[in-house]
């Protein structure tokens, strides 16, 4: 089970990108890196799944280097909005037993 | 947008009692799970079902917990003799098979044992 670790916190202003960084240094061959945000009082939302390389869709882009030990979420042009808690998870996509958040990292976006 | 629906949003239940959760999974999902999230804390994993069985649990879900698809389109959570500690939030989640990691949360069931 791979371990991550990701910052406690981020600050950012509006408008900025926002780039936050997961470590996994143990990850598994069939692991996948997926990205969840979660508001206060809500259920977490899938953000972005990768395996390797880059990904990218409508809300943000993953960036995984080749040796895949760590991983990068990329938010375009943060707003207000996007305060919120960012959870990096590793796991080989087939067992629940794997599928732990962490304590995430509390992103704050400043006017 | 197909989305999770979890009722009631809160429940309130004193100490050992039965509460059942109910959730509504996206229809053409056919992996479902429970976590619970105590306040200010991590997102647990509790369970997840296939095929009208548990796939897998973790350690929180002792025989205090089950779970059942009652009917084609709920999917619930049991709670007997609840304990204090158990007060926290309830989200049930969903994926289609095959890829587990890409779930769909609802938005929680808030239980308080007084």
């Amino acid at each position: 089970l791979a371990k991550t670790t990701q910052p406690i916190s981020m600050d950012s202003y509006e408008g900025q990108e926002v780039n936050i960084t997961c470590s996994h240094n143990n990850i598994a061959t069939n692991d996948y890196i997926t990205w969840y945000q979660q508001f206060p009082s809500q259920g977490p939302r899938f953000i972005i799944q990768g395996y390797k390389t880059k990904v990218t869709n409508e809300v943000a882009s993953l960036f995984i280097p080749a040796d895949r030990k760590s991983s990068t979420l990329s938010l375009p042009r943060v707003s207000l909005s996007d305060t919120a808690v960012y959870y990096c998870l590793v796991g080989d996509n087939h067992y629940g037993q794997n599928f732990v958040f962490g304590p995430g990292t509390r992103l704050s976006v400043l006017p | 947008e197909p989305e999770v629906t979890q009722t009631p949003s809160h429940q309130v239940t004193q100490m050992g009692q039965e509460v059942i959760l109910r959730c509504v999974p996206i229809s053409n999902h056919l992996y479902f799970y429970w976590y619970r999230q105590i306040l200010g804390q991590k997102v647990e994993f509790l369970v997840s079902f296939y095929n009208n069985e548990i796939s897998e649990k973790s350690e929180i879900f002792d025989d205090q917990f089950s779970v059942e698809r009652p009917d084609g389109s709920n999917f619930t959570l049991k709670i007997r003799s609840t304990k204090l500690e158990d007060s926290a939030m309830y989200f049930c989640a969903s994926s289609e098979a095959l890829i587990s990691y890409e779930q769909y949360f609802g938005p929680g069931t808030r239980l308080t044992v007084t």
